[in-house]
């Protein structure tokens, strides 16, 4: 069976700190996996999606990155996070659309 | 980018009614690829219904079923005896074959299923 991890379930940072969100797959190989983020009374907005190891595309402009080393991991990252970072995120994988999605993470910035 | 716009932030529903939500969006593409999502107070993420463009016929997965009018680009969800596991956010997304995997949502539909 194919199962998604995504950690940590909540976190509070300070502004100005980094971040580090980690999103692992199981069960399938050389998925398409995707970082949304959820702000409050929003949809999904898409930030990165990547198709294969090294491969990612950016979706909006923003203090965010995203990498993929390894086929089945993708990690979102932040130097300095803002204000605005604030939401719910959440790593998704699937062949031609987002299929199966984590568990999100809340991110408070104080 | 491509817009999708969910009009109904809440909508209620009696146990056991009929509900439909409702979904537009702006695309200059021909082919492209239409999708249920469902956000249960989990927050797991779930594929409801898919629906290709270049299909006639209105997909259906058991007692969900759309109403696909590409010319009116409407894409409403009709949830047929609806039961109280059916309370969550539901999103409308839309998704480019053309431009890779980009994929856009909706702002969620909030539906409350009273008993």
């Amino acid at each position: 069976s194919q199962t998604i991890h995504q950690w940590p379930a909540t976190l509070v940072q300070p502004v100005g700190s980094p971040l580090s969100l980690e999103c692992t797959v199981e069960g399938t190989s050389n998925p398409n996996l995707y970082w949304y983020r959820q702000a409050a009374g929003r949809g999904l907005q898409l930030l990165f999606y990547s198709v294969g190891i090294g491969q990612i595309s950016s979706e909006v402009p923003q203090n965010l990155s995203a990498s993929r080393p390894q086929d089945r991991q993708f990690i979102l990252s932040s130097k300095k996070l803002l204000l605005s970072d604030s939401g719910f995120y959440l790593c998704a994988w699937g062949t031609n659309q987002p299929q199966h999605f984590g568990d999100g993470t809340r991110l408070s910035i104080l | 980018a491509q817009t999708v716009t969910q009009s109904q932030p809440e909508m209620s529903v009696q146990e056991a009614e009929t509900v439909t939500l409702s979904c537009t969006y702006d695309t200059s593409e021909s082919d492209y690829y239409l999708f249920w999502y469902k956000q249960p107070p989990s927050r797991q993420m779930i594929l409801v219904i898919r629906q290709e463009a270049y299909k006639q016929q209105n997909a259906t997965e058991n007692r969900f079923s759309v109403n696909f009018q590409k010319a009116a680009k409407s894409f409403s969800l009709k949830i047929s005896d609806s039961q109280l596991g059916d309370a969550a956010m539901y999103f409308c997304a839309y998704r480019s074959p053309n431009t890779g995997n980009q994929f856009y949502f909706g702002t969620g539909t909030s539906l409350t299923v009273i008993p």
